[in-house]
């Protein structure tokens, strides 16, 4: 069975630009979170999104949104890209959002804004 | 606010000697707590969660525990092949799914 996979794995922007990352969840798997990790803040909730819709977002500004299609890939832009926006971006996926269910993340998409 | 705050940030173990790594925590109201390893370019991996006061799980030389106010991760005999960064995260009660993690415990096991 594939893992959670993310795409680009690398990615360098420069200020003012915007980025659309991709995630595919494991097959079946219909809940996907994502999370910001640096070395400063560590792991950081963004939102999570289950059949389409956005459940949870964290505490980050409006330029971060993502969206859920119908076969559960998820995909986050971030616009008007600013320094502190590098990071690895991480997505992690679960098989129907319970809340005790194990989170599977993927390797990430490491984002350098210049 | 909830908060996680993990200690050490580093540690240094010769293979075969043991330790623990501590977590604490504050929340309102516990769902959950998780522990996960990262190795470097790698996401985070899955290991326990832990639900309650007293509860304990183990996985081969991992051992995790839980009380009111913290989780400890025991490492017994370690190998080199233990060396990675290992992440403490909880689940609010008022949080929906989402996780607050701590800064991470990198672990390096010299043989």
């Amino acid at each position: 069975k594939a893992g959670v996979t993310q795409t680009p794995r690398y990615l360098i922007k420069t200020r003012g630009q915007q980025v659309t990352l991709s995630c595919s969840p494991i097959s079946g798997h219909r809940s996907v979170s994502w999370y910001q990790q640096t070395p400063g803040q560590g792991l950081q909730f963004l939102f999570e999104y289950f059949s389409e819709t956005q459940r949870n977002k964290g505490n980050f500004p409006g330029r971060f949104s993502g969206r859920q299609f119908s076969n559960s890939r998820s995909e986050m832009n971030v616009s008007t890209l600013e320094l502190g926006d590098s990071a690895l971006y991480l997505c992690a996926s679960r098989l129907s959002g319970a809340s005790n269910e194990k989170l599977f993340f993927g390797s990430g998409t490491q984002l350098s804004v210049l | 606010e909830d908060q996680v705050t993990q200690s050490p940030e580093a540690l240094r173990l010769q293979e075969g000697e043991s330790s623990s790594l501590n977590c604490s925590y504050t929340v309102s109201g516990l769902r959950g707590l998780f522990w996960y390893r990262q190795d470097p370019g790698k996401g985070p991996e899955f290991l326990f969660t832990l639900y309650s006061a007293g509860e304990e799980k183990e996985k081969e030389r991992l051992k995790a525990t839980l009380t009111k106010k913290e989780s400890f991760l025991h490492i017994t005999a370690p190998k080199p092949e233990d060396s990675a960064t290992y992440l403490c995260a909880v689940q609010a009660g008022n949080a929906g799914n989402m996780l607050t993690f701590g800064g991470g415990t990198r672990l390096m096991v010299k043989p």
